[in-house]
């Protein structure tokens, strides 16, 4: 089993381009999340989505958009990048009964850098 | 509102040292449950315990222990005889129970060991 997958691993866009970043499981998994990393502030949640076909903002969705139009995937885009998107972006997945109960599994990782 | 703590920013140890990473959290569920990763140099996450809210019996774990206390809502983490492979960025995290059910983390705790 694969896990969590994230692809791409590093990115470097202009300000104001496009980009998706994929997330996909293969764990069967319902509930999937989107993080980002910032120095000294930890990780916080962008977006997530409790099921196929839902989504949910997070603490810091503004400037994202997400989509779940299959359960195995979790995509995050960016409709115009800012440098202020700059960050490292982890996705994480769980079983919705074991939510809290079990540590998520998360993917490695995509650097993002926005010049 | 949910919020964990990780006052320390960053500490710096001499290989052999016992080291510990204070915690403290905020939260008004009663059921709750507290993790910590760890963040190696090559960027993934790792998974390193969860204790939930009814369990405040202290684990031991080969070097590492966790002191959990309700009376002062901190979850710390001690490393005994350090290495230099310890050294990492830890988070502690929390989660809670109902809705959304994704993890809040502190900023993090940069541990370097010099040997």
């Amino acid at each position: 089993n694969a896990g969590v997958t994230q692809t791409p691993k590093f990115r470097v866009l202009k300000t104001g381009q496009s980009m998706t970043l994929l997330c996909a499981q293969d764990m069967n998994h319902e509930y999937m999340y989107w993080y980002r990393q910032d120095p000294g502030m930890g990780l916080r949640l962008i977006h997530y989505s409790v099921g196929e076909g839902t989504t949910a903002k997070g603490e810091v969705p503004d400037g994202y958009n997400v989509s779940r139009l299959k359960k195995q995937n979790f995509l995050l885009g960016l409709e115009s990048a800012a440098p202020s998107q700059t960050s490292v972006y982890f996705c994480a997945s769980s079983y919705s009964e074991e939510v809290g109960r079990r540590p998520l599994h998360f993917g490695n990782g995509t650097r993002l850098t926005v010049t | 509102a949910q919020k964990v703590t990780q006052a320390q920013t960053e500490i710096s140890v001499v290989e052999k040292e016992d080291v510990t990473l204070d915690c403290v959290y905020e939260t008004r569920d009663t059921t709750y449950y507290l993790f910590w990763y760890k963040q190696p140099p090559s960027g993934e996450l790792v998974f390193l315990i969860r204790r939930n809210s009814f369990d405040e019996q202290n684990e031991i774990s080969g070097r590492y222990s966790w002191n959990f206390q309700k009376s002062t809502s901190s979850f710390n983490f001690t490393i005994t005889a350090s290495q230099v492979v310890d050294s990492a960025v830890y988070f502690c995290a929390l989660s809670y129970d109902t809705g959304r059910r994704a993890l809040t983390f502190g900023s993090g705790t940069r541990l370097q060991v010099q040997p």
